[in-house]
């Protein structure tokens, strides 16, 4: 079945340093692909999406590519910051009706 | 974005009661909820979908007898777990969708049965 797999953390890195999240997908479809945020004691944000192959969706400096050719859709940022501590979930969608596959979520820390 | 709020956010319950999370929009009309689990270092499971005024549809392997879904009004659906066992425990998260664009999700509820 369908289904996502990301790295596993925690990762931690320094401020300023580049950030890149690995997720990869099986599908028997065309998904929609997304990036979900959790900050401590909050609920999953939506961080990023992108809806079909090619297309790079970006928000507060992230960024991730849909690449059908290696069933992609690593999450990338060039320099992070402490506030972007948190835990990052890669998910796919195979409709509109907001049904999500998750991956199992990275935690990211970042050090001053 | 839309809140959505999900209570409580942890509770410890014993073996053999029954415990129930509530997941909320505050601020939207939610016309579908979805309900999900978390075990330690694994993915979020979708275990079910709930439309306001009808029943549940239950994801493969997910027992509707334990884990009951009441959908009752646009801002409020329950899941209540009966007869909780330590294999229960988890992370429960709910999501809600209205009229925009995206599903927003809850804080989440830590329960751990002893």
């Amino acid at each position: 079945g369908d289904s996502v797999t990301q790295m596993e953390g925690p990762v931690t890195l320094s401020e300023e340093a580049f950030l890149t999240i690995n997720c990869t997908y099986t599908a028997t479809g065309y998904p929609s692909l997304f990036w979900y945020v959790q900050y401590p004691g909050e609920g999953l944000q939506l961080l990023l999406k992108a809806t079909k192959a090619d297309d790079k969706g970006s928000n507060k400096g992230f960024e991730a590519t849909y690449r059908k050719e290696t069933t992609s859709f690593h999450l990338e940022k060039g320099s992070v910051q402490v506030s972007d501590s948190a835990v990052y979930f890669c998910a796919l969608g195979m409709d509109s009706s907001y049904k999500l596959i998750f991956g199992s979520g990275t935690r990211l820390l970042v050090r001053p | 974005g839309a809140v959505v709020s999900q209570h409580p956010s942890r509770v410890i319950c014993k073996s053999g009661t029954s415990v129930k999370i509530e997941c909320r929009s505050l601020d939207f009309q939610a016309t579908t909820m979805f309900w999900y689990r978390q075990f330690p270092k694994q993915s979020l499971m979708l275990m079910a979908t709930s439309n306001e005024g009808s029943k549940a549809t239950y994801e493969q392997g997910v027992e509707k007898d334990k884990f009951l879904i009441n959908h009752a009004s646009l801002t409020l659906s329950t899941l209540t777990v009966t007869s909780a066992h330590p294999e229960d425990s988890s992370f429960y998260i709910c999501s809600a969708a209205g009229d925009a664009s995206e599903a927003f999700f809850g804080q989440g509820t830590r329960l751990t049965v002893v």
